[in-house]
């Protein structure tokens, strides 16, 4: 049971690179966020999935987008990396009325 | 806005010592409260939750009550272990909602 499945778990990107951060969930729950973690800041909702077809956003969503590509898969990209963008970022997934299930991170860094 | 505060870190007590980590909130309605825990590298896991007031959660000897007077949820431990040793976020979710908005965190570090 691999849970929320988060990738690549380390990055590093120059000041105006693109990449995509992959998050996959093998529990059938409908609904996916993408978070992200900085010191003394906790975390911030960046795009969520209510259900498969729809996303909406968060409290920080300039700068990304995302995309819930099927039931299991809710991608975030980067159009165009800026230092401001160096953080943690956290995948999450919840079934209607249940918990939250966290990935185990990727760890961005903008230089 | 509706949001929640909690204390400061680092929290630093010995092994065996009791645990008191605030948390208070600002939310219309009645939210759901929740503390997770975040251990070294990892993800975030649940460590409790309730979901009205009054309604204690607790689990792995961590407790917290939901206090709609003092619109509270402090999450408490009798005896702390080194295993303890994490970073804790107080959570609130509307009621229904489908948004978890999280503290800024506590960082314990319980020492031998």
């Amino acid at each position: 049971n691999a849970g929320v499945t988060q990738t690549p778990k380390f990055q590093v990107l120059k000041t105006g690179q693109s990449m995509t951060l992959q998050c996959a969930q093998d529990m059938n729950h409908n609904s996916m966020y993408w978070y992200r973690q900085d010191p003394g800041m906790g975390l911030r909702l960046i795009y969520y999935s209510a259900s498969e077809g729809t996303t909406d956003k968060g409290e920080v969503p300039n700068g990304y987008n995302v995309s819930r590509l099927n039931k299991r898969e809710f991608s975030l990209r980067l159009e165009s990396a800026a230092p401001s963008q160096t953080s943690v970022y956290f995948c999450a997934s919840r079934l209607t009325g249940q918990g939250y299930t966290f990935g185990s991170g990727t760890r961005l860094t903008v230089v | 806005g509706n949001s929640v505060t909690q204390m400061e870190g680092p929290v630093t007590l010995s092994e065996e010592a009791f645990l008191t980590i605030n948390c208070t909130y600002t939310a219309t309605g009645y939210p759901s409260l929740f503390w997770y825990v975040q251990y070294p590298g990892e993800g975030l896991q649940l460590l409790l939750k309730a979901t009205k007031a009054d309604d204690k959660g607790s689990n792995k000897g961590f407790e917290a009550t939901y206090r709609k007077e003092t619109t509270s949820f402090h999450l408490e431990k009798g005896s702390v272990q080194v295993s303890d040793s994490a970073v804790y976020f107080c959570a609130w979710k509307e009621g229904g909602g489908n948004k978890l908005t999280f503290g800024t965190g506590t960082q314990l570090k319980v020492e031998l």
